[in-house]
C-alpha cells in the first residue's frame, strides 16, 4: 500500500518561494507506472490541480501555474517537490501530494488520483 | 480552459438516492473522476473512468457519464456519507477538478 507524506514550511513569507517535499514510501518512483502530482486547495475553494512529474523527470503543469511553479522529482530518495515563487496570500492553500493513474485508450486519455498525502496548510503571511 | 460545474449543495434522506452532477463541454467524451472529502481528510477516490469502483468502495456507490453530464449516484444513503464530492477530467495533458458539492444527509 503506497503512502505519502507531504513536508515542508508551514509558513512562507509573501515574495517567497514555497517550498514542499512529498516522500512516498510502500511503492518506488522509478517503477514508471505512475505519474506523481501536486494538488492544492485554498480554504473554502475546490480542488486545483497544479501539475506532474514522471519518474524520468518529465512534467506537466497547469496554465494557470506554469509561469510560478518548478516539480521536480528525485528517484534516489524516492520523494518529488514543488517550488512556487513569489508567493502571495493567494498561496494559502491546503497542499497535497497524490499518486495519477493515467491511461491512454482508443477514445481519450484518462486519468485519476488513487493515493493521497494527508495534506500540509501553508500560509503566505508576514 | 476547459470547466466543471457542480451544485454547490445536495440534500439527501438516509436511505434514498443521492445524484450528484457534474457538467462540461462534451464531457462524456471524456472519462470523468469522482472524490470524497470529509473534514480534516484527504480526498478518497470513490469512482474512475466514468463507472469503475476502486477496491473497498462500497456498491451504493456508481457513476455514469453522457453527453454534457457525469453523475455520482449513490444508492441507499448513509450518514457516514455526508461529505464534500469533487468531480475530475482529463484535458489536454492538464487535470480539471469540478467546484464540490457539499451532500448533506438529513
Amino acid at each position: 500500500q503506497v503512502q505519502l507524506q507531504e513536508s515542508g514550511p508551514g509558513l512562507v513569507e509573501p515574495s517567497q518561494t514555497l517550498s514542499l517535499i512529498c516522500d512516498v514510501s510502500g511503492g518506488s518512483i522509478s517503477s514508471g507506472k505512475y505519474f506523481w502530482s501536486w494538488i492544492r486547495q485554498p480554504a473554502g475553494k475546490g480542488l486545483e490541480w497544479i501539475g506532474r512529474t514522471y519518474s524520468s523527470g518529465y512534467t506537466d503543469y497547469s496554465p494557470v501555474f506554469k509561469s510560478r511553479v518548478t516539480i521536480s522529482v528525485d528517484t534516489s530518495r524516492n520523494q518529488f517537490s514543488l517550488k512556487v515563487n513569489s508567493a502571495t496570500a493567494a498561496d494559502t492553500a491546503v497542499y497535497y501530494c497524490a499518486r495519477e493513474d493515467l491511461r491512454t485508450q482508443g477514445s481519450g486519455s484518462s486519468s485519476w488520483f488513487d493515493s493521497w498525502g494527508q495534506g500540509t496548510l501553508v500560509t503566505v503571511s508576514s | 480552459s476547459y470547466e466543471l460545474t457542480q451544485p454547490p449543495s445536495v440534500s439527501v434522506s438516509p436511505g434514498q438516492t443521492a445524484s450528484v452532477t457534474c457538467s462540461g463541454h462534451r464531457l462524456g467524451d471524456k472519462y470523468a473522476s469522482w472524490y470524497q472529502r470529509k473534514p480534516g481528510q484527504p480526498p478518497v477516490l470513490v469512482i474512475y473512468q466514468d463507472s469503475e469502483r476502486p477496491s473497498g468502495i462500497p456498491e451504493r456507490f456508481s457513476g455514469s457519464n453522457s453527453g454534457n453530464t457525469a453523475t455520482l449516484t449513490i444508492s441507499g444513503t448513509q450518514a457516514v456519507d455526508e461529505a464534500e464530492y469533487f468531480c475530475q477530467a482529463w484535458d489536454s495533458y492538464t487535470v480539471v477538478f469540478g467546484g464540490g458539492t457539499q451532500l448533506t444527509v438529513l
